[in-house]
């Protein structure tokens, strides 16, 4: 079963602390995308990547920034963490093959609370 | 830009009734569309889809189809369970976008009373 696993469901983190949130995705998928959901809001892309080393900022990038090292994993970092960065965080992948563009796999999302 | 609207919610129905959820959207070319379904504490996982006009996307009793003339995607269902209650999200996907970036809606919420 294919799969993007966000490494924790819920996060617990203190203001002004530097917080990572990994993704991993097992399909080969070149493209990669954070978003974060908040009520009323949608989906607000954060972040996305293309290929290995490669980003692009999305709608509201700022605070936060995103590594990609390896294919398979896409890290979101909060750089120093703050009150109204508390959301649900969701991971992305896709393939850009003609067939698979659009097509998302979502993770089950990381709940961060930051106090 | 591209932009995907979709009616409001929240949707409260009863067990077996007919389901409609609007969606409209704006796109240069042509796009993709989809439908994907978030279930409580899930994240979001693909319903359906559809790549050219008047194609109709189908899926666990849910149907869908590409309306260029009216810029539309509706989500249809015949009779809904107490299971389907869940968010619900339009989306497209266009040729001209980096890294075939998609654009969501803001979800609508369906709420299903046995």
């Amino acid at each position: 079963d294919v799969k993007v696993t966000q490494s924790s469901r819920y996060l617990v983190k203190r203001t002004g602390e530097k917080v990572f949130l990994e993704c991993v995705q097992d399909m080969d998928h070149e493209n990669m995308f954070w978003y974060r959901q908040d009520p009323g809001l949608g989906l607000r892309l954060i972040y996305f990547s293309y290929d290995v080393k490669m980003k692009e900022k999305g709608d509201i990038p700022e605070g936060y920034s995103v590594s990609r090292e390896k294919k398979e994993r896409f890290s979101l970092i909060l750089e120093s963490a703050s009150t109204n960065q508390t959301s649900m965080y969701l991971c992305a992948s896709s393939s850009s093959t003609r067939g698979g563009q659009g097509i998302y796999t979502f993770g089950s999302g990381t709940r961060l609370t930051v106090v | 830009g591209n932009s995907v609207t979709q009616m409001e919610g929240p949707v409260t129905l009863s067990e077996e009734a007919f389901l409609t959820i609007n969606c409209t959207y704006t796109a240069t070319g042509y796009p993709s569309l989809f439908w994907y379904v978030q279930y409580p504490g899930e994240g979001l996982q693909l319903l359906l889809k559809a790549t050219k006009a008047d194609d109709k996307g189908s899926n666990k009793g849910f149907e869908a189809t590409y309306r260029k003339e009216t810029t539309s995607f509706h989500l249809e269902k015949g009779s809904v369970q107490v299971s389907d209650s869940a968010v619900y999200f339009c989306a497209l996907s266009a040729s001209n976008t980096n890294a075939g970036k998609s654009t969501f809606g803001d979800g609508t919420t369906l709420t299903v009373k046995p």
